[in-house]
Formats: structure tokens, sequence, C-alpha cells
């Protein structure tokens, strides 16, 4: 089993729909998490961090369920630029930052 | 630019060759990071350098692969008799501290024909 585990998708919604995707993780000893967005063929940005409290940037909320050990990313009014994989991705110590394979969003007009 | 700078950006080898790859972190960044990432998968962990040290290298998939970076920033991923299983985008990553964010460079595609 994967350390961190996500829906691969594609997830193929219209544009100003509101998506979801969830991320488990299975080391409940990982300290961190964040979101970070890949376009095709670019490299991974970040995109934002993941806190028990939940944050939220603009359209963008991530939550962490620590007793559940998930995490979840909420795109409000997707634009057709959030067409992208998305990455989750867990810090359990300095070394050990480990990537989900990532969920493919495709937004359509 | 002042961002992390790979090279080359497209590698063709035979199968036994064996290639090298070149990582310039952003200036001061301590921790350094070789990823590789296959064709729809997310980046796996290979190696971590925190300056010179090397304090992780569980991810090294065979005793083919060998990273160094022997003045604590510029660092050299080398493959050994590459495989075609070694076919794949190599990324690098620096950040400022550890557990920071992750800053990438834009890779190193390798294909062992």
């Amino acid at each position: 089993r994967k350390e961190v585990e996500q829906d691969p998708g594609p997830f193929n919604v219209p544009e100003g729909a509101t998506v979801a995707f969830n991320c488990t993780y299975s080391n409940s000893a990982s300290q961190s998490f964040f979101w970070y967005r890949q376009d095709c063929r670019k490299e991974p940005k970040l995109l934002m961090s993941v806190y028990s409290s939940g944050n939220e940037d603009g359209r963008f909320t991530a939550q962490l369920n620590r007793a559940s050990q998930y995490i979840s990313l909420l795109i409000r009014d997707s634009k057709l630029s959030d067409s992208a994989t998305y990455l989750c991705v867990g810090y359990s110590s300095a070394s050990k930052i480990i990537f989900g394979s990532g969920t493919r969003l495709s937004i359509r007009p | 630019g002042a961002g992390v700078s790979q090279s080359p950006r497209y590698k063709v080898a035979k199968r036994g060759q064996d290639v090298a790859l070149r990582c310039d972190p952003i200036s001061g960044h301590v921790s350094l990071f070789w990823y590789q990432q296959a064709l729809g998968q997310g980046p796996e962990f290979l190696t971590y350098f925190q300056n010179e040290a090397q304090l992780d290298k569980s991810g090294l998939p065979s005793d083919r692969f060998f990273a160094e970076r022997p003045e604590g920033s510029v660092s050299t991923l080398k493959i050994q008799r590459t495989q075609q299983e070694d076919s794949a985008v190599y990324l690098c990553a620096s950040s400022r501290r550890s557990s920071g964010e992750l800053f990438f460079g834009e890779g190193s595609r390798l294909t062992v024909l």
C-alpha cells in the first residue's frame, strides 16, 4: 500500500462547478501536508498548505482529518485554468516527503 | 534565472550507457531532493541532501543509481548501465530549510532505448 493514496480521476467537470478530492495517508507520524499542482509536462508547484483547522485561499479550501488520516481539497467556482493534476504531499520527516500519484482534473467550458 | 536549473532537459541513452543529470538549486537552499516521475504517476522519492551530506538514499532503486552534492550546491545524479525501466523524468527540488516548500526544476527527461 502506498503511503499517500489519491483517486487518480480524471475528474471532468463543467466550468463553475465545485469539485473535491480526497487523499489518504497511512503513516500516522506524518506531520505536515500540502497540495501541489502540476500542469502537463511541467514541474509541480506548491498550491497550498493543509492545516488541522482547515485553511482557505480564494476559491481553494484544504482540510486535514488526523483521526481518519485523510486530507481534502475543495475548489469552488472552477475555472478552465484549474485543469491540472493535483498532488497530495505528506511530510513525515525532513527527508520523507511523499507524493501521491495525483488526481487529474479537467474543466470543460 | 533564480529558479532550480536542471540539465540536460532531454537525454536519449542506449541501454547499458551511463548518464549524468545535473541540478543547480536555488542559491542558499540547504535541502535538495531528487525524484523520479514515470508517466501518469506522482514523483517518487530517490534521495535527499542537507548541504553536502546525503542523509537519505532509501529511494534509490538499485546500486546503479548514485547521487552526490560535494560542495553543498550543485548535485549530480548518475545512473550506470541504464535499463529501459530507468526511462522517466528526473526532478530535482530544493528548499530553504527542511520541511519547507519545495521548488522544482523543469526536470530531465531520460529515454533509454
